[in-house]
């Protein structure tokens, strides 16, 4: 699976839109990008996934850049409850079964 | 649903004992994981099944087994506990391999003295 750069941190203010960052330079044609976070003491949850096009779902948006080496995902308005660590994966489905390599993601804190 | 349950909650062991993590999931999801997330760091693939009777490694499996004898249940096996294995332990299942979503547990954090 292709490897994937995010920030470490970033803050975003209550109300306004996070936009989270990944680059994933390597990515192979067949592997999709899917973001999941992780809120404090809990396991993870999935947000979202894409391979080409843009995606919207309820919890957020994907915009994946046209030659796929980077990737954004937008929180269209955070509230306290999106404090979390999220994580950018870039896999291919396996007929092994869907295994998932967590990086150390972004620890992205909301204020009021 | 239930979804994917643990138990226990949390757990301390000495250095050398045994113990069995426990995960059930009533979603009939054929595949199923065990993944440790150290401090600070992302989750590392233990084992995982992709059926019932069927196990295999994932990137850190030394000093774990695991067993799949129900669609349901996966436990996972701690034979002679060290200091390295204090995490927390994270079960995971999805339906199928083209499933595009893995369900969690809430976890079990373990602390081995």
């Amino acid at each position: 699976d292709a490897k994937t750069t995010q920030p470490t941190s970033m803050d975003c203010a209550e109300g306004r839109a996070a936009n989270l960052p990944c680059n994933h330079s390597t990515i192979s044609g067949n592997e999709y990008v899917y973001w999941y976070r992780q809120i404090h003491s809990q396991g993870p949850q999935y947000i979202i996934h894409g391979l080409k096009n843009n995606e919207t779902n309820e919890m957020a948006s994907l915009i994946i850049t046209e030659d796929r080496k980077s990737s954004t995902l937008i929180l269209p308005h955070a509230t306290l409850r999106d404090t979390a660590v999220y994580y950018c994966i870039v896999r291919v489905v396996e007929t092994s079964g869907s295994r998932l390599t967590f990086g150390e993601g972004t620890q992205l804190t909301v204020n009021p | 649903n239930a979804g994917v349950t643990q138990t226990p909650k949390f757990r301390i062991l000495k250095i050398g004992q045994s113990m069995t993590l426990q995960c059930t999931q009533d979603m009939n999801h054929n595949y199923m994981y065990w993944y440790r997330q150290d401090p600070g760091m992302g989750l590392k693939l233990i084992y995982y099944s992709v059926g019932a009777g069927i196990t295999d490694k994932g990137e850190v499996p030394n000093g774990y087994n695991v067993s799949r004898s129900t669609t349901e249940d996966f436990p996972l096996r701690l034979e002679l506990a060290a200091p390295s294995q204090t995490s927390v332990y994270f079960c995971a299942s999805s339906y199928s391999v083209e499933s595009i979503e893995q369900y969690f547990g809430p976890g079990t954090r373990l602390t081995v003295t």
